[in-house]
C-alpha cells in the first residue's frame, strides 16, 4: 500500500516549456486535489476532482490544466511554465470532500 | 476565501515542554483538521474535530474547538525533539457542495534537545 506518490520529485524547466505531473493514490479514494506550497506560505487549491471524469477549480487555477481520466490518477498539467510557477506541488486524496486527506511527498518545480 | 491563521508563527521550545499553538477562522465550518509538515515532506493528518465537538485527545495531543470564538487549539504536551516541524490547520466550508480545505500560513515548532 504506497498511499500517494507523485512524480516527478524535482523538475527544472525553462519559461514556455510544458509538463506534466502525476499523482496516483491506492486507497480507491472518489476525491483527489493538487496544492502549491510557496516559502512561508500554506497551502493553495489548485483544481480538484470529485470523481472520475470530473474536475474543478480550486483557488489558484490560472496556468494549469488537469484531468481525472482513471480514479487512481490525476494529473496535473502546464501548458506553457512561467517563473511564477516555481513551486513545491503537493497532490493529496480522501474518502469524501470532509475527510481527511493523504498527502504525497511533494514534487519541486523551478522555472527559469 | 476562507482561512484559518495559525499563532504564533513560529515557536522554540525545550525538550519536556508543553507546546501550544492556535487557529483562528473566519466562517462556519463542519470540522477542523491539523496536520503536520516535516521540513521538505508533504502534510501527515493528526487530527479531526467536528463542529459539534470540544475537545479530542490523540498521544500527546489535544485539540480543543470553540465555535463561538471560532478558534482551535493545539497543544503537544512533553514534546520532543522528533516533533520539530511545522503545523497546520485546516478548515472546510460548512453547507452542501463543499470539497475544499483552506489552509493557514503554518506554526514552525522547534523543539531544542
Amino acid at each position: 500500500n504506497a498511499g500517494v506518490t507523485q512524480t516527478p520529485k524535482f523538475r527544472v524547466l525553462k519559461t514556455g516549456q510544458s509538463m506534466t505531473l502525476l499523482c496516483a493514490q491506492d486507497m480507491n479514494h472518489e476525491y483527489m486535489y493538487w496544492y502549491r506550497q510557496d516559502p512561508g506560505m500554506g497551502l493553495r487549491l489548485i483544481h480538484y476532482s470529485v470523481g472520475e471524469g470530473t474536475t474543478a477549480k480550486g483557488e489558484v487555477p490560472d496556468g494549469y490544466n488537469v484531468s481525472r481520466l482513471k480514479k487512481q490518477n490525476f494529473l496535473l498539467g502546464l501548458e506553457s511554465a512561467a517563473p511564477s510557477q516555481t513551486s513545491v506541488y503537493f497532490c493529496a486524496s480522501s474518502y469524501s470532500g470532509l475527510d481527511t486527506q493523504y498527502f504525497g511527498p511533494g514534487t519541486r518545480l523551478t522555472v527559469l | 476565501s476562507q482561512q484559518g491563521e495559525e499563532d504564533p508563527q513560529a515557536l522554540s521550545i525545550q525538550e519536556g515542554e508543553n507546546a501550544t499553538m492556535n487557529c483562528s477562522y473566519k466562517t462556519s465550518i463542519n470540522n477542523l483538521q491539523w496536520y503536520r509538515q516535516n521540513s521538505g515532506r508533504g502534510l501527515v493528518h493528526l487530527i479531526l474535530i467536528r463542529s459539534n465537538e470540544r475537545e479530542k485527545h490523540s498521544g500527546r495531543l489535544r485539540v480543543t474547538l470553540d465555535t463561538s470564538k471560532k478558534s482551535s487549539s493545539l497543544l503537544i504536551t512533553a514534546s520532543r525533539a522528533a516533533d520539530t516541524a511545522s503545523y497546520f490547520c485546516a478548515t472546510d466550508l460548512s453547507g452542501a457542495g463543499s470539497y475544499q480545505l483552506t489552509f493557514g500560513k503554518g506554526t514552525k515548532l522547534s523543539v531544542i534537545p
